[in-house]
Formats: C-alpha cells, structure tokens, sequence
C-alpha cells in the first residue's frame, strides 16, 4: 500500500506570496492532519480534516488554512507568507477520526525569503 | 492548553548502553504516542498507550504510561548505531480531540559505535 505522499517536496517563496501545498493520505484514510515543524517550536499542530470537514485547528492565524476533497487528499493554504512560515510542513493520515496511529508522509520544506 | 514536556533533549551514549527518555502532560491524556523521526525524515509511529500503568515492549523498547496517565518512558536496552534519530512523545486528549497530537519537543539520540 501506497504511504502518503506530499508534494512538492521542495518549496523557495518570498515574503507576502501564497502558496498551496498538497497531500495524498494512505488509500482508505479518512483523517488528514497538518503540522507544522521549525528547529525552535518543534512539531505543532494546525488541523485535522475528516469526512471532508476541519474537526480541529491549532493555534496559527487565519493566514494557514486548509480543505479535504471528498477522495481525502487535502491541501493546506499559507496566505501573505512571513519570513516565520519557513518550515518543514508534514502531513499526516490515519484510518479513522481519533485513538489511531497516525502515518506521516514526508513533508515539504518551505523557504520563504 | 495542553502541554507535553520532554526530557532530555540531547543524549549521546555508547553502543550497547541503555538510553531513557521521559515525558510529562500538563493534562490527563486520553492515549500517548510514541514516534521516531531519523535525521531529514519524518516521524515513525511507534506505539500507542492508552491504559493507566500501560507497559508495552518491542525487542529492545520498552514503553511505560504512568498511573496517572499524565506521563509517559521509553526506554532502548543496549543501543545499536540504528536508534539513532530524535524520539518524540505525542499525547492525545480524547475523541474531542480527534487525531489531534500535542507533541513533546523530542529527545535526539546519537550512539557512538
């Protein structure tokens, strides 16, 4: 079985663009969730889609958002990019809503100059 | 909210000795997790504990989740050149919580063969 797959891998933007980054969960995962991780805040949430609806959201500003299509792959938006957004972005699937292992895919770095 | 502290956050060992790293909730946890993440790679699910006194053993890892379930151990019997990566702790609240981790910062392991 395929793992979850992330693109792009690699990501270079510069301050005030946007940018989309994209994520294919395990076939037949329904839960998609969004970290973020940086060398000082380590891995911190930023939210948790299932059946298609954000079930819960972390502490980012409204500039980080996210949607699930009704095949589970989702997408998560950064808006007016800050110098900060510079991170490894990961996201994670699992099979159902809550008490499951979650599977990681590989992440996409993004540099924001 | 909910915080997950982490310790230590270095530890460097020899080959064949044993390494420990602690974890402990500001909250009572639901279920915690345990995962890996080696060097430019992503986090490895491990295990999940969800009983109080919860002890749970793979080969040479031996995971703990305390009485109060608020914290949790892993702990690497005689370590190879492969544990090396950075172990992270990750608790879950409950089904309000859905998939939603709260991570520890993570102890990173180096072994010296």
């Amino acid at each position: 079985k395929a793992g979850v797959t992330q693109t792009p891998r690699y990501l270079i933007k510069t301050r005030g663009q946007q940018v989309t980054l994209s994520c294919s969960p395990i076939s037949g995962h329904r839960s998609v969730s969004w970290y973020q991780q940086t060398p000082g805040q380590g891995l911190q949430f930023l939210f948790e889609y299932f059946s298609e609806t954000q079930r819960n959201k972390g502490n980012f500003p409204g500039r980080f958002s996210g949607r699930q299509f009704s095949n589970s792959r989702s997408e998560m938006n950064v808006s007016t990019l800050e110098l900060g957004d510079s991170a490894l972005y990961l996201c994670a699937s699992g099979r159902v809503y809550s008490y499951n292992e979650q599977f990681f895919g590989p992440g996409t770095r993004l540099t924001v100059l | 909210g909910q915080q997950v502290m982490q310790i230590p956050q270095y530890q460097h060992v020899q080959e064949g000795e044993d390494f420990t790293t602690y974890c402990n909730s500001s909250t009572t946890l639901s279920n915690i997790q345990w995962y890996k993440q080696r060097p430019g790679g992503h986090p490895v699910f491990l295990i999940q504990l969800v009983k109080s006194g919860e002890v749970k053993k793979q080969k040479r890892l031996t995971f703990q989740f305390g009485e109060a379930k608020k914290n949790s151990s892993l702990h690497i019997t005689a370590t190879q050149t492969t544990d090396v990566g950075t172990y992270f702790c990750a608790g879950n609240g409950g089904e309000t919580s859905g998939s939603r981790l709260t991570f520890g910062e993570g102890t990173q392991l180096t072994v010296n063969p």
